[in-house]
């Protein structure tokens, strides 16, 4: 079974920091990787992909993909009270299944 | 583009009942997967298609679950005699399938069902 952990949190930081989201894989084959975010009773919204080792910028939002430490995370500058939400993981294999961690909840305290 | 839609937004059913849910997905897009999601757990991969064939179901899955999508466009997702354990949110998502790695998948709001 094909696994993504990610700390359920919840992860507390002040208005203005950076949050740091982090996650695991087991499938080293894996190629594709994202980042969604889910308000509660809403639905994943897709906030970030990345497929290269290294760093993915895009506004306040960096991934960081290491593929030989099967590790993926998420960091999120200038943290706003509107970021706080759960943030799934999510990686694709190679026969086009996504598998999802638990999600982080985060908490960021105006 | 309106994005991925689904019908209905909520459904409360007794147990026993057969209950069908549809997604259309966005427009251009060649695949579909259905995932249900639990409090507190990610979405759990249920099936996916590739334009009207259905690639891939999950062994989670027990035969009372069903999915169609019969001409690749809009799909349909069928519970039949549902149990409590069913009461979920069901996403359906989308996505178009380049050459490589790429393929961003995209959600529609979801149906939640409550199987009392």
């Amino acid at each position: 079974q094909k696994e993504v952990e990610q700390n359920s949190g919840p992860l507390s930081v002040p208005e203005g920091a950076i949050a740091s989201l982090n996650c695991t894989y087991s499938d080293r084959g894996s190629q594709s990787f994202f980042w969604y975010r889910q308000y509660s009773g809403k639905s994943p919204e897709l906030i970030m992909s990345i497929y290269s080792n290294g760093d993915k910028e895009d506004g306040r939002f960096t991934a960081q993909l290491n593929k030989a430490s099967q590790y993926v995370s998420l960091l999120i500058r200038d943290s706003q009270p509107s970021d706080s939400a759960t943030y799934l993981c999510a990686v694709k294999d190679n026969f086009n299944k996504f598998y999802f961690g638990s999600g982080t909840k985060l908490n960021v305290k105006p | 583009d309106t994005g991925v839609s689904q019908d209905p937004r909520h459904k409360i059913t007794k147990r026993g009942q057969n209950v069908t849910f549809r997604c259309d997905p966005i427009s251009e897009h060649n695949r579909l997967y259905w995932y249900r999601q639990t409090l507190g757990q990610g979405p759990e991969f249920l099936t996916y298609f590739q334009n009207e064939a259905q690639l891939e179901k999950s062994r989670l899955l027990s035969d009372r679950f069903s999915a169609e999508r019969p001409k690749g466009s809009f799909s349909t997702l069928e519970i039949q005699r549902t149990e409590q354990g069913d009461s979920a949110m069901y996403l359906c998502a989308s996505s178009f399938q380049l050459a490589g790695p790429y393929n961003e998948q995209f959600f529609g709001p979801g149906t939640r069902l409550t199987v009392l």
